[in-house]
């Protein structure tokens, strides 16, 4: 299966602990995305990356979480000093340069107690 | 301010009858739309899409309308299966911003 993979599926952390969330995009797109899904909501944007490039941060992005992908390939987010409300579905979806065809992961699901 | 609305949380359809999925947004500049479904424990995988170019884009038994004017999208399915019975997210962008903005979806259970 070539499709986009996220490690690990379910984190549970308690609060103040920080967490890393690794996501292996389809080998062939430049493009990977990350968004956080709470129940009953539709994914909200959190950054993306083009290649290496990290070229939009959302609002949502606050300074404890931080993104990587450093040799353009997988990519890693992660929370510093979580909080229950970062408890979230997070998903992670790649798509080739000229497409808003994204496609997603299975999503990591983080609990906060 | 949400800028793009799926007004119906769920849908509930007889098999092999037609499924309408209804979206509206509030920002002009989006011209690209997109139907994703989701699964349970699975992300949301990409059904069909369409510019703003056009009113109506066909995939088997996916068919996106698009007006413009009203600032409003629909699906449809036809016929329905049981296996269609999902959570389905409508989705924007602006030309040169690939980020998608999500409505909030609308779960549509097929009847046998």
């Amino acid at each position: 299966d070539t499709g986009v993979s996220q490690d690990p599926r379910h984190k549970i952390t308690k609060r103040g602990q920080n967490v890393t969330f690794r996501c292996d995009p389809i080998s062939e797109h430049n493009r990977l995305y990350w968004y956080r899904q709470t129940l009953g909501q539709g994914p909200e944007f959190l950054t993306y990356f083009q290649n290496e490039a990290q070229l939009e941060k959302s609002r949502l992005l606050s300074d404890r979480f931080s993104a990587e992908r450093p040799k353009g390939s997988f990519s890693t987010l992660e929370i510093q000093r979580t909080e229950q409300g970062d408890s979230a579905m997070y998903l992670c979806a790649s798509s080739f340069f000229d497409s808003s065809g994204q496609y997603f992961g299975p999503g990591t699901r983080l609990t906060v107690t | 301010d949400q800028q793009v609305k799926q007004n119906s949380p769920s849908l509930s359809v007889q098999e092999g009858r037609i499924s309408i999925l209804n979206c509206d947004y509030t920002n002009s500049m989006f011209d690209y739309f997109l139907w994703y479904k989701k699964y349970p424990a699975e992300g949301p995988t990409f059904l069909i899409s369409i510019s703003s170019i056009k009113d109506k884009n066909e995939d088997g038994r996916f068919t996106v309308f698009l007006n413009k004017s009203a600032k409003h999208l629909s699906l449809h399915i036809v016929p329905s299966q049981p296996g269609d019975s999902a959570v389905y997210f409508c989705a924007a962008s602006e030309d040169s911003n690939y980020q998608l903005i999500w409505g909030a979806g609308t779960k549509l259970i097929i009847k046998p």
